[in-house]
Formats: structure tokens, C-alpha cells, sequence
């Protein structure tokens, strides 16, 4: 029978290297943004938040670009380390929905040592 | 200071059975969202709650219910369990109503036999 499924997207990086992950989101009424790293077998942990009224934000090892033309986030991370290694998503909050978060479908990372 | 916690862990149930998922939000949140996340997906929202009021309902079935207690912890419910209710569902707390990182408990596996 056919199988039905998505299919992450997947980046492997060398242990040290930077990594880049991308994510496009789908409304431009978006205003706010979270990236979360989510490990096998545990709840989506928080990495960084941008709103729309930026266009960089940086944390420890990490850096979110937003760029609003063409509703595309990334998540910068450097010196990748084996820990790194999780599925990673990005999140998108729209105008007067409270709490309410999509989700991008997620981006598998693997580090290689 | 605890995080979000879920109870149960893991569940099985039988299709038409009921069930009912718990979270205790962070100390302080005064908001919660529960979430489904299927195997390789990214999570899909179902209800806000803030204030034990509902502020936010997903494109879920009137099968899924939920409510929010006056010390902000919250139940999920679902009744007359389907296969497809199989998945890991996650619940995320946070100070306010609307635009902040929200903060995600382990969650709680579903599994509908």
C-alpha cells in the first residue's frame, strides 16, 4: 500500500561547524517567531525569539534572521557541537491569536564528530 | 523552579475509550496550549487557555475538549478515541495571553490501539 508520511528535511554538519537552518513561513500577519530544538522522546525547547519588528536577534551560539519580504526565518547556530543534534522547528505567532503557534514541519540536524 | 508537567507519560487506549491528559503549567504562567504532534510533524495547535478562559481553539473535532483550573493547571480531553488521536500531545505554559515564548512540557504519548 502507499505509504503516507512527511519526510524532514535533513542537514549533517561537521562537529565545530556553523549550521544553518532555514524555514519559510506562511503569513505575513506574523508578528512573532520562536525557533525550538526538540530531542527523540521530549517537548519542544526553547532556542530564541525574534518579533517582526527585527530582522536579527542573537543568543549564545545562535542567531535568528528574519527576513519579512520574503517570510523566511533562519536559526544561525555556531560551532555545532554533538549535542546540537535534534529536530528543529520554527514557530510563527499571528496577530491577536494569544498563545497560538504554528509550526513549520522541522528540520532534522545531525552532527558528525 | 519546575518546568511544565504532564501526566501520564504514556497511555493506551482502545478505540471509543475516553481520555483525559493533565498539566500543571510553570509557576506564575497563567496560560496554557495544548498541542498535537503526530510522529514526524511539527506540533498542531488545539486550545489556549488564559485566565481559565478559552482565547484559542485549533481545527480540531468537538471530540477534544479542554478547561483550566483556578491554580491555572489544565486538562485535555478526548473522547470516542480514533487511530489517528495516536500521537504525542504537548502541553505549553506561559506568563501571558498572547505573543511570549511559551515553554513546553514532555508530554504525554497517546497511543490508540
Amino acid at each position: 500500500g502507499e505509504s503516507v508520511g512527511l519526510h524532514l528535511p535533513t542537514l549533517s554538519v561537521q562537529e565545530g561547524d556553523n549550521s544553518i537552518i532555514n524555514c519559510a513561513y506562511s503569513n505575513s500577519a506574523s508578528d512573532y517567531f520562536i525557533w525550538y530544538k526538540q530531542e527523540s522522546g521530549k517537548g519542544p525547547q526553547f532556542i530564541i525569539d525574534i518579533r517582526s519588528n527585527m530582522d536579527k536577534r542573537q543568543g549564545q551560539r545562535v542567531t535568528v534572521l528574519l527576513n519579512k519580504t520574503v517570510k523566511h526565518l533562519s536559526l544561525q547556530i555556531a560551532a555545532t557541537q554533538p549535542g546540537d543534534s535534534a529536530v528543529y522547528f520554527c514557530a510563527e505567532n499571528m496577530l491577536n491569536t494569544g498563545n497560538q503557534f504554528y509550526f513549520g514541519t522541522g528540520t532534522s540536524l545531525t552532527v558528525i564528530p | 523552579d519546575a518546568g511544565v508537567t504532564q501526566s501520564p507519560t504514556h497511555l493506551i487506549k482502545t478505540r471509543g475509550q475516553q481520555v483525559t491528559l493533565r498539566c500543571s503549567p510553570i509557576s506564575g504562567h497563567k496560560s496554557v496550549s495544548w498541542y498535537q504532534q503526530v510522529l514526524g510533524q511539527g506540533p498542531q495547535f488545539i486550545f489556549q487557555y488564559y485566565e481559565k478562559e478559552e482565547r484559542g481553539r485549533g481545527n480540531f473535532p468537538d471530540r477534544f475538549s479542554a478547561r483550566q483550573f483556578p491554580n491555572y493547571s489544565s486538562e485535555l480531553n478526548v473522547n470516542a478515541l480514533l487511530l489517528g488521536d495516536s500521537a504525542l500531545y504537548l502541553c505549553a505554559s506561559s506568563s501571558f495571553g498572547g505573543e511570549t515564548e511559551a515553554f513546553f512540557g514532555q508530554g504525554t504519548r497517546l497511543t490508540v490501539v
